[in-house]
């Protein structure tokens, strides 16, 4: 089974709509990362949580680590088309912050004009 | 953000023949890189980290004689594909640490897509 559960693993949302995507971990989650990737090209930057209920926000894109640091979740409002493509969340599972991560299996997302 | 490169993006080779890949990290100086396998639609897998000035530590079944690490300077690690097969082929994506005002944030590269004939 994953340690990293992401979901949903696809989502096709109408431009403008919201959207939220989940990921979850049995285990502390000691540095959790968002990215996003296009099919093919490398991960985007897009947001660290370390701390139990830190709230991220960049543009249209908030991302949330719960207090227990087991769950994060991005949020993204009124989506766009340039919003297209697969999110991954990968987490430091060590309290040494080695930054070794693991990644969850990705949700692809499809925003329709 | 840091920019982390990756050198070649793709590359085609023959069966029984080595690949040499280039991760840099171009504006911060990295000690510890990492280098992960990514097949198609799938999730990216932690192959190995590379420390600067020492061994490679990899991951529970990832060969290390296959998967040759060497990070010689603190901007530069390589990986080495050795004797590379068909099943070889994959997308390859290093990524380096760099301490940001919030923690390390990791910033990966561009990926190098390697096909093995």
């Amino acid at each position: 089974s994953q340690e990293l559960e992401q979901s949903p693993q696809s989502l096709i949302v109408q431009e403008g709509k919201n959207l939220t995507i989940n990921c979850t971990s049995s285990k502390t989650l000691y540095g959790l990362y968002w990215y996003k990737q296009k099919y093919g090209e490398g991960l985007i930057f897009l947001m660290m949580l370390q701390k139990g209920g830190e709230e991220k926000s960049h543009e249209k894109i908030t991302a949330k680590l719960d207090e227990k640091k087991q769950q994060s979740s991005l949020h993204i409002t009124a989506s766009q088309p340039s919003h297209a493509g697969i999110y991954l969340c990968g987490a430091d599972l060590s309290s040494s912050n080695t930054g070794k991560l693991i990644f969850g299996q990705g949700t692809t997302l499809q925003v329709k004009p | 953000g840091a920019v982390v490169s990756q050198h070649p993006s793709w590359v085609i080779c023959k069966s029984g023949t080595s690949v040499k890949i280039e991760c840099r990290s171009l504006d911060f100086q990295a000690t510890t890189m990492f280098w992960y396998r990514q097949f198609p639609k799938q999730s990216l897998m932690l192959m190995a980290t590379s420390n600067e000035g020492s061994k490679a530590t990899y991951e529970q079944g990832v060969e290390k004689d296959k998967f040759l690490i060497n990070h010689a300077s603190l901007t530069l690690s390589t990986l080495t594909v050795t004797s590379a097969h068909p099943e070889d082929s994959s997308f390859y994506i290093c990524s380096a640490s760099s301490l940001g005002g919030g923690g390390y944030e990791q910033y990966f590269g561009p990926g190098t897509r390697l096909t093995v004939t």
